[in-house]
């Protein structure tokens, strides 16, 4: 079945600064590939996705990128403000409704 | 917006104890979906239905059943609740056409003493 791996576990950055959390999935047939945002004691949110026939999607300050070759998509966030912390979710579509969840990164801009 | 509801925020249970999960949507969505979600392990499927009285495995069912009556309603059940079953659950949906993004609900957190 489908496996993603997700990278680093723990993030700290500075305000201001740009951070990236990277995920590698194992399934080439995936298409789908949302991200999740969890804010502390609460649900998580879709914040962006990427479908598999582009390589790169921008919602103002938050990006993504997809290699379908490597198999390999990341998230990037720029100038990044305190609202951003929180656990990050990457994500693959794995046969006609399942998404299989990367192990989350946890985001803490320091101020 | 849709909405997705569990019934309860938390939830203490002993060892043995049958338990009920319940979640609601309230936008017509054929695909619910139960997860757990452990530290370091992310989130895990149990269990998901695509269809009123439909059902299938996800990658960790051993020790949950689930139950789809209604297509508004997805229960998940803890037949013999163990102190490993304890952690944060989340159910979700999704349309089974259009977007493939899911809906969260709050979850509900499973402590088993």
């Amino acid at each position: 079945g489908e496996n993603v791996e997700q990278h680093p576990s723990t993030l700290s950055v500075q305000e201001g600064d740009s951070a990236v959390i990277k995920c590698t999935y194992s399934d080439s047939a995936s298409n789908y590939f949302p991200w999740y945002k969890q804010e502390l004691g609460k649900r998580p949110q879709l914040i962006i996705d990427i479908r598999s026939n582009v390589g790169e999607k921008k919602d103002q300050r938050i990006a993504v990128t997809l290699n379908k070759t490597a198999k390999h998509f990341s998230l990037h966030i720029t100038e990044t403000q305190p609202e951003d912390s929180a656990v990050y979710f990457c994500a693959a579509k794995w046969g006609a409704q399942k998404l299989v969840f990367g192990q989350g990164t946890r985001l803490t801009i320091n101020p | 917006d849709v909405k997705v509801t569990q019934s309860s925020r938390y939830l203490v249970k002993r060892t043995g104890e049958k338990v009920f999960l319940e979640c609601v949507q309230d936008m017509d969505h054929e695909n619910m979906f139960w997860y757990r979600q452990d530290p370091g392990l992310g989130l895990r499927l149990i269990y998901f239905s695509y269809d009123v009285k439909m059902k299938e495995k996800g990658d960790i069912p051993e020790g949950y059943s689930v139950s789809r009556e209604k297509k508004e309603r997805f229960s998940l059940i803890l037949e013999s609740a163990s102190t490993n079953q304890t952690s944060m659950y989340l159910c979700a949906s999704r349309t089974g056409t259009g977007t493939e993004g899911y809906t969260f609900g709050s979850g509900t957190r499973l402590t088993v003493v």
